[in-house]
This record gives C-alpha cells, sequence and structure tokens, in this order.
C-alpha cells in the first residue's frame, strides 16, 4: 500500500517557469512532511519541510503548500533553472515512530534552458 | 553542519563475497540511523532502522542475516552485505537523524557484484 502519492512521474518545464510537483498522503498521523533533491548517483538532500500547522512554507525559490483537509502538499519551484534539473521526492513521517519516512515515487525534473 | 559521509562510494566485488558499507556523521551525534536501497530510476526503500548499542529493526522482507547492520556509536553505523549475489548490487545510501524528523543523508555507495 504506497502511503504517499506522488505526481507527476516526470515534467518538463522551461527556464524561468514555475514547477509543481504534487502529493497526496492517506495516513492521518503523518504529521512531517519533508521534499527532497536527488542528482545522479548522489544521495538526497533535504530542500524544504513543513508540519500541518501551517499551510505554506517559502524557502527562496522554493515553497511548499500544504491542504490538511485534502491531504495533500505541494512543491512550488519558481523561477526554475537548468541546474533544479534533479529527480525530487516527498516524504512524510510520524512524531515518535522512531522518524521513519514514507516517501513518494518521485518526479524527475527536467528544466530546459 | 549535518554532514553525513558514505564509504566507499563505489564498490565491485565477486559473488560469494561480503562487502562492508560504514556511515558516519561527521559533525553531530546520531541517535538513529537509517540504512535505504534505491534501485535505478526508484524511490528509496527503507531497509533498516538502526540505533545506537541496540539491534537493528530490519523491515519486512528484509534478510537480517544477509544484511548485517552494527551501530556501535553514535557517529558510526556499518552495513554488512553478506555472500553478495549481483542481485544484491544496487545503490546503498544512508542517513542520520538526531532526535528529530529531519534526516540527513549519506552521497550513497554504488554496490556491484560481478
Amino acid at each position: 500500500q504506497q502511503q504517499v502519492k506522488q505526481s507527476p512521474q516526470s515534467l518538463i518545464v522551461q527556464k524561468g517557469g514555475i514547477s509543481i510537483i504534487n502529493c497526496a498522503y492517506e495516513n492521518t498521523a503523518f504529521d512531517y512532511f519533508p521534499w527532497y533533491q536527488q542528482f545522479p548517483g548522489k544521495g538526497p538532500a533535504l530542500l524544504i519541510a513543513i508540519r500541518p500547522d501551517v499551510s505554506e512554507k517559502k524557502e527562496g525559490r522554493f515553497t511548499i503548500s500544504f491542504n490538511k483537509s485534502a491531504k495533500q502538499f505541494s512543491l512550488h519551484i519558481m523561477d526554475s533553472q537548468p541546474g533544479d534539473s534533479a529527480t525530487y521526492f516527498c516524504a512524510a513521517s510520524i512524531e515518535g515512530s522512531n522518524y521513519k519516512l514514507t516517501f513518494g515515487k518521485g518526479t524527475l525534473l527536467t528544466v530546459n534552458p | 553542519g549535518a554532514v553525513v559521509s558514505q564509504h566507499p562510494s563505489r564498490v565491485i566485488c565477486k559473488s560469494g563475497t561480503s562487502v562492508k558499507i560504514e556511515c558516519r556523521s561527521l559533525d553531530f551525534q546520531a541517535t538513529t540511523m537509517f540504512w535505504y536501497r534505491q534501485f535505478p530510476k526508484q524511490s528509496l526503500m527503507l531497509m533498516a532502522t538502526s540505533n545506537e548499542g541496540s539491534k537493528a529493526t530490519y523491515e519486512q522482507g528484509v534478510e537480517k542475516d544477509k544484511f548485517l547492520i552494527n551501530h556501535a556509536s553514535l557517529t558510526l553505523s556499518t552495513l554488512t552485505v553478506t555472500s553478495a549475489h549481483p542481485e544484491d548490487s544496487s545503490f546503498y545510501i544512508c542517513s542520520a537523524t538526531l532526535d528529530t524528523d529531519t534526516q540527513y543523508f549519506g552521497p550513497g555507495t554504488r554496490l556491484t557484484v560481478l
């Protein structure tokens, strides 16, 4: 059972455009939602994370929007750059669960120059 | 801060041999470390959770006798793939956390079993 569903599987955006990746979760006990960026042959790097008590969090060009009632959260990358081309994973965890993360299947983002 | 290293970054071994991968938290003491496996173009699959000084907790379907995990100190965890076979070839990634939800990942180890 996939507890975190991520879409789209792949995304192509022009330089300067907005990249949007969506995730939906099923377990209402999830209370921590991070996004990770992974380049080929490298480990994932934490981009930004949010908790259910806020609806939006922004860090530079990256914004998480969170909709608790819909059980959905999304990553927006403003002014997308070719250097943003990578695979992005959303994840979720439950406080007190030994911090285990449940990952989405990933989105391969390609930003064309 | 929050740097996690892995060694080696790449390893090629013959079928039947054992391979040890080290995961170190360089600038913090990690109470919990995780080991993941990732196949090409796929998501991360959690293999096991290890806490310093105690036995690792393996995910369903992961053979604990094949993937030996030791977390002897707050900065070091090791994964040993015993009697490796070609199907064990994969990208192995560790992560570490210090009593928070935030996991910091290592750069990964590419294992190729011939």
